[in-house]
């Protein structure tokens, strides 16, 4: 089955210890995208990539690292989280950049940071 | 900032048509329109999307005026499972980035 694959789904946390949120996608994607969701805020973008060895910020990058070793995998990293981390996340991978109808989303993960 | 504007919340009974407008007055003439939707905390799911011309799909139907400043999502016959939040989304750049607005709240009562 063709999806998007983020772990974990749910994961409680203290302020600055280091995590890593996996978002691995099967189905060839180029284009991988992180979002955050806010109440009142709405979806926002952290990171993007467009391609493999390829990453750049979107609107909110600050406090996050992302990389692209391979193109399946797109793993967010927070290196010391503080509590206005604490967000629902969302990974997304689509064919190419600019064909908004591909876009497939992860079920996301429920970060909380104490 | 999102360039669509969408009321808040609709209802609409469960077996009737939900039709869900979304503002647009500055799109330009090479901007898609894209709906997606979001149940309940779910990852958001591609609906539709169009240009200039109607569109259907097996989800929904598109409606897009002439003037392209406006359009008008149809689910032809709505079940409790289409409650959700939909989101109307015009794209910015070739970043691939999504704007998501504050979307309309559809709740379908049966």
């Amino acid at each position: 089955e063709a999806q998007v694959t983020q772990n974990p789904r749910y994961l409680i946390t203290v302020t600055g210890k280091k995590l890593t949120v996996t978002c691995s996608q099967n189905m060839n994607h180029e284009y991988m995208s992180w979002y955050r969701q806010d109440p009142g805020l709405g979806l926002r973008q952290i990171y993007y990539s467009m391609n493999v060895e390829v990453t750049d910020k979107g609107d909110v990058p600050e406090g996050y690292k992302v990389s692209r070793k391979e193109k399946r995998n797109f793993p967010l990293i927070l290196e010391s989280p503080s509590p206005n981390q604490t967000s629902l996340y969302f990974c997304a991978s689509s064919p190419r950049s600019w064909d908004m109808s591909g876009y497939t989303f992860g079920s996301g993960t429920r970060l909380t940071v104490v | 900032d999102a360039k669509t504007t969408q009321p808040p919340s609709m209802d609409c009974a469960e077996g009737r048509a939900a039709n869900l407008p979304c503002n647009h007055s500055t799109i330009s003439g090479n901007e898609y329109v894209y709906w997606y939707r979001q149940i309940h905390s779910q990852g958001p799911q591609y609906i539709i999307h169009g240009l200039k011309n109607n569109e259907t799909n097996e989800m929904a139907s598109l409606i897009i005026t002439e003037d392209r400043k406006s359009s008008t999502l149809i689910l032809p016959h709505a079940t409790l499972r289409d409650t959700a939040v939909y989101y109307c989304i015009v794209r910015v750049d070739n970043t691939g980035k999504l704007i998501f607005g504050q979307g309309t709240t559809l709740q379908v009562k049966p």
